[in-house]
């Protein structure tokens, strides 16, 4: 079974500056999507960023990229340019690639914005 | 226009009562999935149904039954509910072909047992 871990339950940063959610991840697939999620306070699951891996290239979306590393099943989210409103809990997730699967989540990172 | 939507956005009962959660997406989507969020903000796939169809039951018990009337709709029925059932209830929708898709979520239910 597929696994997904987000070793960093809380992590906080300044306000402009940058800060990487880690993920990890557990598959014997060779072609699979992953995915990052947003859930600000109102609990809304907002897709942030996604990649799939077949792609050697990370994704990226405005202030927000990904660390893709394939042979080590890392997933990492970078946050450029933090904004008050980034301020959430983020889930890595991932799913395989075969037809309508679910999504397997990691635990979560709660992200702090300090102004 | 809301993509998903979940009807009731809270919902507080006691033990032992019967409850329902609706959810209807206008995405034309065939996919649909209940997933539960527990307290420590854990989310984990309970159901999927693809066109009506129950493809997915990740060993839920049985006092909970889904039912997919048709392929814009997704309810859950949760029978002679218990304390442990207390969590935030998520519907979700994707198309089938491919799984590049993102899933899309309803602002989800939460549940409070009593």
């Amino acid at each position: 079974a597929q696994t997904v871990t987000q070793s960093q339950p809380e992590m906080s940063v300044q306000e402009a500056e940058t800060v990487t959610l880690s993920c990890t991840y557990d598959t014997s697939e060779s072609d699979y999507y992953l995915f990052w999620y947003k859930q600000p306070p109102s609990r809304q699951m907002i897709l942030v960023i996604r990649q799939e891996a077949y792609k050697q290239q990370n994704a990226t979306e405005n202030r927000f990229s990904v660390n893709f590393q394939k042979a080590a099943k890392s997933f990492s989210l970078k946050i450029s340019d933090s904004q008050l409103g980034d301020a959430a809990m983020y889930f890595c997730a991932y799913r395989t690639d075969s037809g309508n699967t679910p999504l397997v989540f990691g635990k979560g990172t709660r992200l702090s914005v300090i102004a | 226009d809301t993509a998903v939507s979940q009807t009731p956005k809270y919902l507080v009962t006691q033990m032992g009562n019967d409850k329902s959660i609706k959810c209807e997406q206008n995405l034309g989507h065939d996919t649909m999935y209940w997933y539960k969020q527990d307290s420590k903000k854990f989310l984990k796939i309970m159901f999927s149904y693809n066109n009506k169809e129950l493809i997915i039951n990740e060993t839920v018990p049985n006092r909970f039954s889904p039912k997919s009337p048709d392929k814009a709709h997704l309810n859950l029925h949760i029978n002679s509910l218990e304390l442990g059932d207390s969590a935030v209830y998520f519907c979700a929708s994707s198309p089938y072909r491919t799984s590049l898709y993102e899933q899309y979520f309803g602002p989800g239910t939460r549940l409070t047992v009593t």
